[in-house]
Parts: structure tokens; sequence; C-alpha cells
């Protein structure tokens, strides 16, 4: 079956513009979590939605960062204004249960100029 | 500060050898972990987990050794192949029910 898709898979944004990226979970999947990984570290959490609805936001870096899953499907991560520091790749994960088995789109890379 | 890290950043071995990756971890309540793999430009991949009940666990080629008292836990990849070469991250739930705490990763690099 169809695994986690993102788009899209490479965005490059002058510094000050609005981006935004998009999830495709695993269907029927309810857990959906946004990473972010920097250049040669793990993925860092930034997000977790259950859902439609956004438990937990502790890991966004600053208030520039939004993300929304509306219908429980689909979810967005909005960066605004972006900055040079924000250049990573921007990883979507879902899994069924929680934590457990989560399954990971390819990612995002957002490179910031 | 990290609950999880590694040992070594990279390693390399030759095609047919035994491949050993090493993670440590800081919080002695941490009651489930996870080998995730990632080849170059894709996202994380699943490959084995353990929870703090067992102190090992086979899938297909890889085992999961997991060392309680040291709080260590190794990744065993047998007959390691030109395919395996990845990053390989341990990863454990951090206290949460949901989100994962990952270490840095080892570069592990197969030689025909």
């Amino acid at each position: 079956g169809a695994g986690v898709s993102q788009s899209p898979r490479y965005k490059v944004a002058k510094r000050g513009q609005d981006v935004a990226l998009r999830c495709d979970p695993i269907s029927g999947h309810v857990s959906l979590f946004w990473y972010q990984q920097a250049l040669g570290q793990g993925p860092e959490f930034l997000t977790y939605f259950q859902n439609e609805a956004q438990l937990d936001k502790s890991g966004l870096p600053s208030d520039r960062f939004f993300a929304e899953r509306p219908e429980g499907s689909v979810s967005t991560l909005k960066i605004q204004r972006t900055q040079q520091e924000d250049s990573a790749v921007y990883l979507c994960a879902s899994s069924s249960q929680g934590y457990y088995e989560q399954y990971f789109g390819p990612g995002t890379r957002l490179t910031v100029t | 500060g990290e609950s999880v890290g590694l040992h070594l950043p990279t390693l390399s071995v030759q095609e047919g050898d035994n491949s050993i990756i090493n993670c440590a971890y800081s919080n002695s309540a941490s009651d489930y972990f996870i080998w995730y793999k990632q080849e170059s430009g894709k996202g994380p991949q699943f490959i084995i987990d353990i929870r703090s009940n067992m102190d090992k666990r086979q899938g297909q080629r890889v085992t999961v050794l997991l060392n309680k008292t040291v709080k260590h836990l190794s990744l065993q990849i047998a007959a390691t192949q030109p395919g395996d070469s990845a990053v390989y991250f341990c990863a454990e739930p951090g206290g949460s029910n949901y989100k994962l705490t990952f270490g840095k990763g080892t570069l592990l690099t197969v030689n025909p």
C-alpha cells in the first residue's frame, strides 16, 4: 500500500518568504507527527496530532511555525518569514497507535537563502 | 540534553561481516526502544523494536540487545550487505507516549 508522502520534496525559499509543506499520511492512521532533521543529526520532534487535534506543539521552534490537520488526514506545516536557521529536512510520520511503529515520509528538504 | 546517544559516529565493514551498532541511553525509566535505518534522501525506516522487559529480540538478519544495567542497547546485523549502508538511529519515547527522541546516528558503510 501507499506509504507516507510529502510534497514538495525540495523547496528553496528566500529569507522572509512563507512556505507550506504538505504531508499525506497512511490512510487510517490517526497519529501524525512532524520532525525537523538538521544535517548530520537525528530527527527532532516538532508537533503531534491525533486525528484533527494538535495535542502537542512543544517542539515548534518559534511562533513562525504553524501546523494544521483540519480533517484528520492531510497535514500542512507552515513556516512564516523563513530564516536561514530553518534550513533542514522536515519529516512527517504517521502511526496507528501513538509512537509505536511510526512510518516516515521521504521528507521535504528546505533551503533558505 | 539528549536521552539517547551513540558511541561511534561511523562504522565501516566488509560485505559479509557482522556489524554492531551501539547506543547509550540515560533515562532508566525508558521502557521501549526502536532502531531506524535512514538511507540517503529517504525518511527513517523502522527496523526492529524492543521493550524493557526483554534482553534480546531477533528479526531477519538483525538482533537487538538491551542491557538495562548499563543502559545500553546494540543492533547487530548479520552478513552485512551493501544495501545495509545507511545511517542507523536508536530512538525512544522519552517518557511520553507519542514522540520519539532520536540519537545522532551511526553511518554504516559496507565495502564490497
